[in-house]
C-alpha cells in the first residue's frame, strides 16, 4: 500500500526567510510522481510542484523547488524568500503508474510572519 | 468561468436530511471524482467515475452516493447525514493520461448540525 507522511502539523516562518517543508512516501512502484498543493484560505487546490521519480534532477518552480531523496523516500518543500501569500495548508501528494488515484498527506499549515 | 465548479460554496443541514452537492466541468475530461478532506486526515477518495457509465467506491464511500449525469456532470449525495460527515468535500477531474493532473473545484464546506 502507498502511504504519504507530512509530519510537520504547523511551520512558520519570517517573510523573506527560507522554509523547508517535509513529506515521506512509501510506495512499491518504480514509476510515481510527487506533488505539493498548495491550499490558500481561498480552498482551492493549487499545484505547487512536481517530480518524476525518474528524473534525478530536482524540480523547480521559481521560488519553490523540491529535494528529491528517492532512497530515503523523502520529497521535501523548499520556499526561498517567503511571502506573505505563501501562507496556507500544503499538501503532499502521491500516484503511482498505471493507477487514477493521489494518495495524499495530512497537510502542513505554513504561516508567514511579518 | 472555473473548469470546475461545485456548488454549494457552503452549506449547512440537520442531522437525517439528504442532501446534494454538485460538480460540473469544462475540461471536457472523462474522469472524475470526490474527496473529503478532514483536519489531520488530508484528502480520501469517496467515489470516482472513469465515464458516465463507470462509476466506482473510493476508500470511504459508505453513507454516500453519487450520479454522473453527463460527462461534465457528477454529484455526491448524502442520504441521511451524520454530523461526522462534516467536511470540506472537493470535485476533481483529471487529465485522460499518467499521471492523470487533477484540477480541483474550490470546495464545498457542509455542515451538518
Amino acid at each position: 500500500a502507498q502511504t504519504v507522511t507530512q509530519s510537520q502539523p504547523e511551520m512558520s516562518v519570517q517573510e523573506a526567510e527560507t522554509v523547508t517543508l517535509s513529506c515521506t512516501y512509501d510506495t512499491s512502484e518504480s514509476d510515481y510522481y510527487l506533488f505539493w498543493y498548495k491550499q490558500p484560505p481561498s480552498r482551492q487546490m493549487i499545484l505547487v510542484i512536481r517530480q518524476e521519480a525518474y528524473k534525478q534532477q530536482n524540480a523547480t518552480e521559481n521560488r519553490f523547488s523540491v529535494n528529491f531523496q528517492k532512497a530515503a523516500k523523502s520529497f521535501s518543500l523548499k520556499i526561498s524568500d517567503s511571502q506573505l501569500g505563501d501562507a496556507a495548508m500544503y499538501f503532499c501528494a502521491l500516484t503511482t503508474s498505471g493507477t487514477y488515484k493521489y494518495i495524499f498527506g495530512t497537510g502542513t499549515r505554513l504561516k508567514v510572519l511579518a | 468561468d472555473a473548469d470546475v465548479t461545485q456548488t454549494p460554496r457552503n452549506r449547512i443541514t440537520k442531522t437525517g436530511k439528504r442532501i446534494m452537492l454538485e460538480c460540473s466541468q469544462t475540461k471536457g475530461h472523462d474522469r472524475m471524482y470526490w474527496y473529503r478532506q478532514d483536519p489531520g486526515l488530508g484528502l480520501r477518495l469517496i467515489y470516482y467515475s472513469f465515464d458516465v457509465k463507470d462509476i466506482n467506491k473510493g476508500e470511504i464511500s459508505d453513507g454516500y452516493s453519487v450520479s454522473r449525469q453527463a460527462q461534465a456532470k457528477f454529484s455526491l449525495s448524502l442520504e441521511s447525514a451524520i454530523p461526522n460527515q462534516t467536511a470540506l468535500y472537493f470535485c476533481a477531474t483529471s487529465d485522460p493520461g499518467w499521471p492523470y493532473g487533477y484540477t480541483f473545484g474550490s470546495g464545498t464546506r457542509l455542515t451538518v448540525v
